[in-house]
C-alpha cells in the first residue's frame, strides 16, 4: 500500500495566485513527521516545510503553509502568491519515528507557474 | 556554511563496470542517507549511517551495492557489475539527530545528486 499519495501529477497556476498541492499519507505510527521538498530541474531536493504529528498548529514558512488535517491524514502544501521560480516538482514525504530516520516520498506533483 | 556535496555529478558507464560515488555531508551532521530516484518517481531510501555505523539497509540495496562511511564524515556508494536498471539519480542527504524522538524534526538536507547512466 502506498504510504504517501500525491494524486496530482501536474498542476498549473497563474503567477501571483495561490495553489494547493495535495498529499495524503498512511501510517499506524502515532509519531511521525511530514515534509515537503521542491525539486527544480537541476535535481537538488530543497526542504520547504515540516509538520510534526503532535503539532497543534499548521506549519508556515514564508509563502508556504501546510494544511494539516490529521483525522483525514492529509498534509496539503499551500503556496501563496506564486512566482515563476516556483515551477518545479514538489514531493511530500513522511518519517515514521518507529521506523528509523528514512523518508518515504510520494510520486510528486509537477507545478508550472504561468506568467 | 557549505551544503551537501556529491561527486561526480554525472557518470556514464558500460554495463558490468563498477562505479563509486562520494557524498560529503554538512560538517556537523551525524546522519547520512542514500536514496535512489528513477525518472518520474520520488526518491527511494537505500541506506543510512549514524556516524560510521550503518543502521539500516533497504531491500533495494542488492549485494552489488555497498556503502561505507569509514570515519563518520564522507560516505561512498559503490555499485559493482552495473546493470541498465541501475540507471538513476543517486541522492545523498544529511541530518543532525539529537535523539529527541517524536519531537525531533531532523530535517534531511540533500545534495545535488549523481546521475548514473548505464549503457
Amino acid at each position: 500500500a502506498q504510504k504517501i499519495t500525491q494524486t496530482q501529477p501536474g498542476m498549473f497556476v497563474q503567477e501571483k495566485e495561490a495553489v494547493t498541492l495535495d498529499c495524503t499519507y498512511d501510517t499506524s505510527d502515532p509519531s511521525y513527521g511530514l515534509f515537503w521538498y521542491k525539486q527544480p530541474s537541476s535535481g537538488e531536493m530543497i526542504f520547504l516545510i515540516y509538520q510534526g504529528s503532535y503539532d497543534q498548529q499548521n506549519a508556515t514558512e514564508g509563502r508556504y503553509s501546510l494544511n494539516f488535517q490529521k483525522a483525514r491524514k492529509s498534509a496539503n502544501l499551500v503556496i501563496s502568491a506564486s512566482q515563476l521560480g516556483d515551477s518545479a516538482m514538489y514531493f511530500c514525504a513522511m518519517r515514521e519515528y518507529n521506523q528509523g530516520g528514512k523518508l518515504i516520498f510520494g510520486q510528486g506533483t509537477e507545478l508550472s507557474v504561468k506568467p | 556554511d557549505t551544503g551537501v556535496s556529491q561527486n561526480p555529478r554525472h557518470k556514464i558507464t558500460k554495463r558490468g563496470q563498477n562505479v563509486t560515488f562520494r557524498c560529503d555531508p554538512i560538517s556537523e551532521h551525524n546522519r547520512l542517507y542514500w536514496y535512489r530516484q528513477t525518472l518520474g518517481q520520488g526518491p527511494e531510501f537505500l541506506t543510512y549511517f549514524q556516524n560510521e555505523a550503518q543502521l539500516e539497509k533497504s531491500r533495494l540495496l542488492s549485494d552489488r551495492f555497498s556503502a561505507e562511511r569509514p570515519k563518520g564524515s564522507f560516505s561512498t556508494l559503490e555499485i559493482q557489475r552495473t546493470e541498465q536498471g541501475d540507471s538513476a539519480m543517486y541522492l545523498c542527504a544529511s541530518s543532525s539527530s539529537t535523539g529527541g524522538g517524536a519531537s525531533s524534526q531532523e530535517t534531511q538536507y540533500f545534495g545535488p545528486g549523481t546521475r548514473l547512466l548505464v549503457l
